[in-house]
């Protein structure tokens, strides 16, 4: 079957901008949450999208944000990139809660702030 | 405040010879516990994983030990594989909360042949 696809996988954008990533989950997973991947950090929770509606939120500041579609498929923006931005963004997928089972990621977006 | 710790950042061991990953938290309210390796490019896959009802869960050469009073969990790999070489992430959510799961900031194994 099909893994979990983000696009773009490689972006790199100007401090100020604003960008969108997109995520195409495991057909039939509904939940669909976003991570950012840091090297000092690890893996920060962003939020989670169940049947279109935000489920979760992380701790992160109102720049940014997501959205999940009728198909599952799901955007996340950031606005007023700042160059701590830069980041490895995971998106992952679940047929349920994640945690028995798992999430399935996908290779992620490795966006680069300049 | 980090909920998950994983205080070794990386680790060396010999083909053939036995991995053990080492994992703490401190959120007792935390009773499902999961492994991840992560290749370089690639996103995390999740490994194993264990609930708090049990102290160990095994799967082919990886094996996830729990003690819930000592608030550690350790994945063993035995034997050890080149191929193992990679970022192991483990992992800690609670059921009963918002069951999203909190990250530790990963131990790089390195493998030797």
């Amino acid at each position: 079957k099909a893994g979990v696809t983000q696009t773009p996988r490689y972006l790199i954008k100007t401090r100020g901008q604003q960008v969108t990533l997109s995520c195409s989950p495991i057909s039939g997973h509904r939940s669909v949450s976003w991570y950012q991947q840091t090297p000092g950090q690890g893996l920060q929770f962003l939020f989670e999208y169940f049947s279109e509606t935000q489920r979760n939120k992380g701790n992160f500041p109102g720049r940014f944000s997501g959205r999940q579609f009728s198909n599952s498929r799901s955007e996340m923006n950031v606005s007023t990139l700042e160059l701590g931005d830069s980041a490895l963004y995971l998106c992952a997928s679940s047929l349920g809660p994640p945690f028995s089972s798992g999430y399935t990621f996908g290779s992620g977006t490795r966006l680069t702030v300049v | 405040d980090q909920q998950v710790k994983q205080n070794s950042p990386s680790l060396s061991v010999q083909e053939g010879r036995i991995s053990i990953l080492n994992c703490d938290y401190t959120n007792s309210m935390f009773d499902y516990f999961l492994w991840y390796k992560k290749y370089p490019a690639e996103g995390p896959t999740f490994l194993i994983s264990i609930s708090s009802i049990k102290d160990k869960n095994e799967d082919g050469r990886f094996t996830v030990f729990l003690n819930k009073s000592a608030k550690h969990l350790s994945l063993h790999i035995v034997p050890s594989q080149p191929g193992d070489s990679a970022v192991y992430f483990c992992a800690a959510s609670a059921q009963g909360g918002s069951y999203i799961p909190t990250f530790g900031r990963g131990t790089s194994l390195i493998v030797h042949p």
